[in-house]
């Protein structure tokens, strides 16, 4: 049980394009989704906390035009990353919250590479 | 304010040897503490968690951790390395009290080898 998946689990674009990450929650509802980013031999940082049809919180240095996150449903968040440059390649990472675990489950991550 | 401290990026050990990945934690409030693994190119997995109930948390595959409020530490430790457990570990702390709905403060992680 609680499983997370994420779609694609790595895609390679043009810079200047917008590419959108699917997190799914396949087995439960998850009250909120978190996204994380995480460069190569680095730990995880959080980008921003998303409840279920409300707007996602943006952790400090995050840009909320850039990295668009919509949570429309509680089993399903989606990271729009908008406008992708070079410099955002990298390995983004989904987790969703269950509230009775006091844990979060994370998604197997998709690997971002913008040429 | 929440924050991990992991001593030591880079841990090896022989097969067979006691494992031990340090972490040390400091909270405003009273902590929930995580142990994660990453395998190359895969998500983090849930070795085990303190929630305020006992000190001493078993895990999976053969890991446990002890909280010890005294020195503000989480060490993970498993009696005998086995190659598959060559990964990333990450210790986490959950702010606000540990609900799944508040967010995860990661250290910088150990990258554990092991050695045959």
């Amino acid at each position: 049980g609680a499983v997370v998946s994420q779609h694609p689990s790595w895609v390679i674009c043009k810079s200047g394009t917008s590419v959108k990450i699917e997190c799914r929650s396949l087995d439960f509802q998850a009250t909120t989704m978190f996204w994380y980013r995480q460069f190569p031999k680095q730990s995880l940082m959080l980008m921003a906390t998303s409840n279920e049809g409300s707007k996602a919180t943006y952790e400090q240095g995050v840009e909320k035009d850039k990295f668009l996150i919509n949570h429309a449903s509680l089993t399903l968040s989606t990271l729009t990353v908008t406008s992708a440059h070079p410099e955002d390649s990298s390995f983004y990472i989904c987790s969703a919250g269950l509230a009775a675990a006091y844990e979060q489950y994370f998604g197997p991550g998709t690997r971002l590479t913008v040429t | 304010a929440q924050s991990v401290t992991q001593l030591g990026s880079h841990v090896s050990v022989s097969e067979g040897a006691l494992v031990l990945l340090r972490c040390n934690y400091s909270s405003s409030v009273p902590p929930y503490l995580f142990w994660y693994v990453q395998y190359p190119n895969q998500g983090l997995q849930l070795l085990l968690k303190y929630t305020s109930a006992a000190t001493l948390v078993k895990g999976i595959n053969g890991f446990e951790a002890e909280f010890k409020k005294s020195e503000t530490s989480f060490h993970l430790t498993k009696p005998s390395a086995h190659m598959s457990d060559a990964a990333e570990y990450f210790c986490a702390v959950s702010g606000g009290g540990g609900g799944a709905t508040n967010k995860l403060i990661f250290g910088t992680g150990t990258l554990l080898a092991v050695q045959p």
